[in-house]
């Protein structure tokens, strides 16, 4: 199977711990999104990376929040000092370049509960 | 700004029959796409079907099909032969081209056996 992953699938913090989401977008992909879905509500969008490259950050807080796509290895999205309101389900997307960029592929997601 | 609004929080519809969602949008842009996903109990975000807002023919995926206004700015989404394995959370989405998906808050499904 050749889709998104991401992992862990299921993440459990204490708050003031780091949670390190994973993503690997969909091979011949070069385009990773970040998004994060709160109980009951719609996905918003978080961040977008190509290799080496933050394209834009714009609904990703200021605080806390990094993401990073190396040229090597999976993109990452790392949140320090976790709080309760960080727990959510975090979804990572892919897209390939050039044509059909607007369509987005979805990984399983991770839900992050911080206790 | 782009917006996606979709106003039915909750509908239900009998298996082997028509539902229909209902979703409308807001954009300047004249060039777009659109899509619906929908995310079972799994919370897996499957893309169901996608409309190029160029393209006047209404996109039809076997039992899925939209019906897309463009003046009204509309996009909703015809399931026909309904089973039970379509329940599930459908979101309405907008991509004007560039990175960022929006999406609506969504409409539950229930499908009655």
């Amino acid at each position: 199977n050749a889709g998104v992953m991401q992992n862990p699938r299921h993440l459990v913090r204490r708050r003031g711990q780091e949670a390190r989401l994973r993503c690997s977008p969909m091979k011949g992909h070069s385009h990773v999104y970040w998004y994060r879905q709160l109980p009951e509500e719609g996905l918003k969008f978080m961040v977008y990376l190509q290799k080496e490259n933050i394209i834009d950050e714009s609904g990703m807080p200021k605080e806390r929040f990094s993401a990073e796509f190396p040229k090597e290895g999976p993109s990452i999205l790392r949140i320090q000092q976790v709080v309760r309101g960080d727990s959510a389900a975090y979804f990572c997307a892919s897209s390939p370049l050039g044509t059909d960029q607007e369509t987005q592929y979805f990984g399983p997601g991770t839900r992050l509960l911080v206790l | 700004a782009q917006t996606v609004t979709q106003s039915q929080p909750e509908m239900s519809v009998q298996e082997a029959e028509t539902v229909t969602l209902s979703c409308t949008y807001d954009t300047s842009e004249s060039d777009y796409y659109l899509f619906w996903y929908k995310q079972p109990p799994s919370r897996q975000m499957i893309l169901v079907i996608r409309q190029e807002a160029y393209k006047q023919q209404n996109a039809t995926e076997n039992r899925f099909s939209v019906n897309f206004q463009k003046a009204a700015k509309s996009f909703s989404l015809k399931i026909s032969d309904s089973q039970l394995g379509d329940a599930a959370m459908y979101f309405c989405a907008l991509n004007t081209g560039g990175f960022k998906t929006i999406f609506g808050a969504g409409t539950r499904l229930f499908v009655k056996a």
